[in-house]
């Protein structure tokens, strides 16, 4: 069983169209990450989180620690935006790895 | 402002040769990060570093290593190459006592 789980696993989607992609995970946090790889591509960082909601430009990540989920939506949607969309979890600070999620592979059509 | 740098960007190898990856981390960062991303798979933890100590260890082989300079760059020496090492390997980098990873572009390793 993976540490953390991304739903759904793939999302085709119209352009304009309200996104959003959900990560569950099993194990005590301190940060969570959503990242960015187009296809063939480096990773980027959206978004770390640490608790509440946090917002750039059209993308929008919330975490609720309790129950141990995060979404990251997506407003007005763009052909620009299709990638892989891909949830990383830490336990602790100072090197300790990341588990990452299964990914989430989105493709916005014009 | 400045990233994090991985050389090469693109390596090619044969089977049972020796491979050996760089990063250089955004600069006061102290923490590296090594990943490894097969074709269609999620990246994998490998190693990392914080202060030049090896500080967490994931599913990395016995014939790779890694180590941590006094400049805070980071090599992953890999030997004995196999076809199955072929991938993309992300470093990222941080500042030790914050969470937030900044992802390299990535060295794509081609074994023939």
């Amino acid at each position: 069983k993976n540490e953390v789980e991304q739903s759904p696993q793939n999302l085709t989607a119209q352009e304009g169209e309200f996104i959003t992609i959900n990560c569950s995970y099993s194990v005590g946090i301190s940060a969570l990450h959503w990242l960015q790889q187009h296809p063939g591509g480096g990773i980027v960082s959206l978004f770390m989180l640490s608790s509440g909601k946090k917002k750039h430009g059209r993308l929008i990540a919330t975490i609720n620690i309790q129950e141990k989920h995060s979404s990251l939506h997506i407003t007005a949607s763009h052909p620009r935006d299709s990638a892989v969309y891909i949830c990383a979890v830490g336990l602790v600070i100072f090197g300790n790895q990341f588990y990452f999620g299964t990914g989430t592979s989105l493709t916005v059509i014009p | 402002a400045a990233g994090v740098i991985q050389s090469p960007r693109h390596l090619i190898k044969e089977k049972r040769e020796t491979a050996t990856l760089k990063c250089y981390p955004i600069p006061r960062h102290d923490t590296v990060y090594w990943y490894q991303q097969g074709p269609g798979q999620d990246p994998q933890f490998l190693i990392s570093f914080y202060e030049k100590m090896q500080s967490d260890k994931g599913s990395i082989p016995d014939r790779f290593s890694a180590q941590q300079f006094s400049d805070y760059h980071s090599e992953l020496n890999m030997s004995s190459l196999e076809l199955g090492d072929s991938a993309l390997y992300f470093c990222a980098s941080s500042q030790g006592g914050l969470l937030e990873q900044y992802f390299g572009p990535g060295t794509r390793l081609t074994v023939t």
